[in-house]
């Protein structure tokens, strides 16, 4: 069955302070992999989008990484802001042949920025 | 100013009845879907279309009814039949559907609440 998991499931951390999202995933086949934030009450907005060949991929202080050999990504936010606080989910793509691309969505992590 | 749009942002509805929520691209995309996000579960996929006229069922059909009778325009009915409708419905659309890279956009959602 084609899952992706996300840790933590949650985090605080202070305005400035760096963390770092993991994300593991099990579909197969693999065709790209994508992060996205999630504002309460709104809809995903992309960050990052990543094929088999790509390992890194940065969007401003936002960096993704990705190991195709273990299935894993990670997401790093560097001197984070308050607006920075939202959920991040992860999402696999599989592609079907003659059907559209399926997505796997992971549960997101809420992540809080704090003064 | 282009961009995906779904109507209402909020609707209650009464046990028994079925509503209908509205989804609109002016992105010229070919592929549009409708997911369910539940409070600590990944976005789940209801029904996709790939172009007019046609479109598949996802996971989670049971219950719900979509038409694609414009290319700008994904309707979903939330019938009677679907046992437990309150959550947070997100629209989306892609370029192309068998395109393997390609970006998915969301609308903001709209929270249904059966009262």
């Amino acid at each position: 069955k084609n899952q992706v998991e996300q840790s933590p499931q949650s985090l605080i951390i202070l305005e400035g302070k760096n963390c770092t999202l993991q994300c593991n995933y099990t579909v197969s086949p693999f065709s790209n992999l994508r992060w996205y934030k999630q504002d309460t009450g709104r809809g995903p907005v992309s960050l990052t989008i990543m094929t088999f060949s790509e390992n890194t991929k940065s969007n401003g202080r936002y960096t993704a990484t990705l190991d195709a050999d273990t299935k894993q990504s990670s997401l790093h936010i560097t001197a984070s802001q308050l607006s920075d606080s939202a959920s991040y989910i992860c999402v696999v793509s599989t592609i079907n042949t003659g059907t559209a691309s399926k997505l796997t969505f992971g549960t997101g992590t809420r992540l809080q920025v704090t003064l | 100013d282009g961009g995906i749009t779904q109507s209402p942002k909020y609707l209650f509805r009464k046990e028994g009845q079925n509503v209908t929520l509205s989804c609109e691209q002016n992105l010229n995309h070919d592929a549009m879907y409708w997911y369910r996000q539940d409070p600590g579960q990944g976005l789940r996929l209801i029904y996709y279309s790939q172009i007019v006229n046609d479109f598949q069922k996802g996971d989670i059909a049971e219950g719900y009814s979509v038409s694609r009778e414009k290319k700008e325009s994904f309707p979903l009915t939330v019938t009677s039949a679907q046992k437990n409708p309150t959550a947070f419905y997100l629209c989306a659309s892609s370029p192309f559907a068998g395109a393997s890279a390609t970006e998915a956009f969301f609308g903001q959602g709209t929270r249904l609440t059966v009262v």
